[in-house]
């Protein structure tokens, strides 16, 4: 089975450029998560979708980021303009569902860094 | 929210050790996860653990719900174990990270 697929695996752009990330989950996955996670810290939730629907967006900086699941597949996560404080891991998650008791797998991450 | 505190922060161990790390959370919780992060950023799922205890192969969880706290135990360590060592809690809806516990095996 596959895992969840993002890309790229690295990006390094100036401040005030903006920049995108791709993420595929497992395939039937309903539920999909964006993590922003600073070094030295655990993983901060930035959005959760089930299918096309956004479930919470309460930590997403909406002034900079958006994100998109439209078909309730794959998504996208942007930056614009891009800030020295967003240089950090963007992690891809999902799940089955969103109940109590689901896993999550997650991504190998997309590693930014704003010079 | 829901507040979780790992501890220890650090870990040294010489490969063949056997170590304890905790995970303590603020309030009930729905969901329990633990996961490792290896040196090139992959997350993996070791654990989905509510209550109760759970083993596989030299790792095994207990959490205790009613007393808010979880234990991670690694037996025979061996240096593939290094990593960050991450708690995650669900409390309303979402899963909140502990900081994790910085795991360092040496042969």
């Amino acid at each position: 089975e596959a895992g969840v697929a993002q890309s790229p695996r690295y990006k390094i752009i100036e401040k005030r450029q903006s920049v995108a990330f791709w993420c595929n989950p497992i395939s039937g996955h309903a539920t999909l998560y964006w993590y922003q996670q600073i070094l030295g810290q655990g993983p901060k939730l930035l959005i959760q979708f089930q299918n096309n629907g956004v479930v919470d967006d309460s930590q997403l900086p909406k002034d900079r980021f958006s994100a998109e699941r439209l078909k309730g597949v794959d998504s996208t996560l942007k930056i614009q303009p891009a800030k020295l404080e967003d240089s950090a891991v963007y992690l891809c998650a999902s799940s089955l569902s969103t109940g109590a008791n689901e896993k999550l797998f997650f991504g190998s991450g997309t590693q930014l860094s704003v010079l | 929210g829901i507040q979780v505190e790992q501890s220890p922060p650090d870990l040294i161990l010489q490969e063949g050790a056997n170590s304890t790390l905790r995970c303590n959370f603020s309030d009930s919780v729905n969901n329990l996860q633990w996961f490792h992060q290896n040196p090139w950023g992959q997350l993996i799922n070791l654990f989905y653990i509510p209550s109760g205890t759970k083993q596989n192969g030299r790792l095994s969880a207990t959490t205790v719900a009613t007393e808010r706290y979880s234990l991670l135990y690694i037996s025979s360590s061996q240096t593939t174990d290094s990593g960050v060592y991450f708690c995650a809690v669900l409390g309303y809806s979402t899963l909140t990270f502990g900081k994790g516990t910085m795991l360092l095996v040496s042969p």
